[in-house]
């Protein structure tokens, strides 16, 4: 399987800090990665998918990039509406997802 | 507006069979490149995929519950289900539904159900 490892596991920021959120694959996924937000007692919402495709509706602060191994979630500049946990997916093989990034307030 | 919702027993004995259904509306499970999922969270831990099926009878399922899992859609009444045999306390979580748009470049779960929240339990 391939295994999806994010960094870090908390990140204190504050609104309007610009935001880096990391997930390593342990093996090429090529551009096969999605990154979700999900808030405490909500399902998981889309965010990004192929790399870099912004879901529908998704503000433009958000974008994703990378290939291979090493995919970067960037949030431009943190609302308050932004801190949750966020996850990365693989789908190239069997689809799994990393362990969560939780962006809090510092 | 596309919804999902999961519907099933909130408490399972060990050994017996989980089983939850998710009604869908605002789409038909019918159409398009649309498959249908079912996903899980452990309490206070991540997700795992459980498995997802496609109109045209195309099921894929997790390798670790392969042997226990069946997933289906009842297309009359624009719904899917996910049957997991032997439960045990290892399959407690909150099961979601959801819509994932697949082609050969993407993968795209879009939708979700609320949740549903499963305890095996005697």
């Amino acid at each position: 399987e391939i295994v999806m490892t994010q960094s870090p596991a908390t990140l204190s920021v504050s609104p309007g800090e610009r935001v880096t959120l990391s997930c390593r694959a342990s093996e090429s996924v090529v551009s096969n990665v999605a990154w979700y937000q999900q808030k405490a007692g909500l399902p998981p919402r889309l965010l990004i998918y192929a790399s870099s495709t912004r879901a529908t509706g998704v503000p433009a602060r958000f974008s994703g990039s990378g290939s291979g191994t090493e995919f970067t979630l960037t949030i431009s500049s943190l609302q308050s509406e932004d801190f949750a946990v966020y996850y990365c997916q693989q789908y190239h093989k069997w689809p799994l997802f990393g362990g969560g990034t939780k962006v809090e307030v510092k | 507006q596309v919804q999902l919702q999961e519907s099933g027993p909130g408490l399972v004995k060990p050994s017996q069979t989980l089983s939850l259904t998710c009604a869908v509306s605002g789409a038909s499970i019918s159409n398009g490149n649309y498959y249908w999922s079912w996903i899980r969270q452990h309490p206070e831990k991540g997700l795992e995929w459980i498995g997802y099926i496609h109109h045209s009878g195309s099921s894929f399922y997790s390798p670790s519950l392969k042997s226990r899992l069946s997933i289906s859609l009842d297309t009359t009444k624009n719904q899917f289900s996910l049957n997991l045999t032997s439960a045990t306390a290892a399959d407690t979580a909150m099961y979601y539904c959801a819509r994932t748009f697949i082609d050969v470049y993407n993968f795209a779960t879009d939708t979700w159900g609320q949740g549903t929240l499963v305890t095996v339990s005697s």
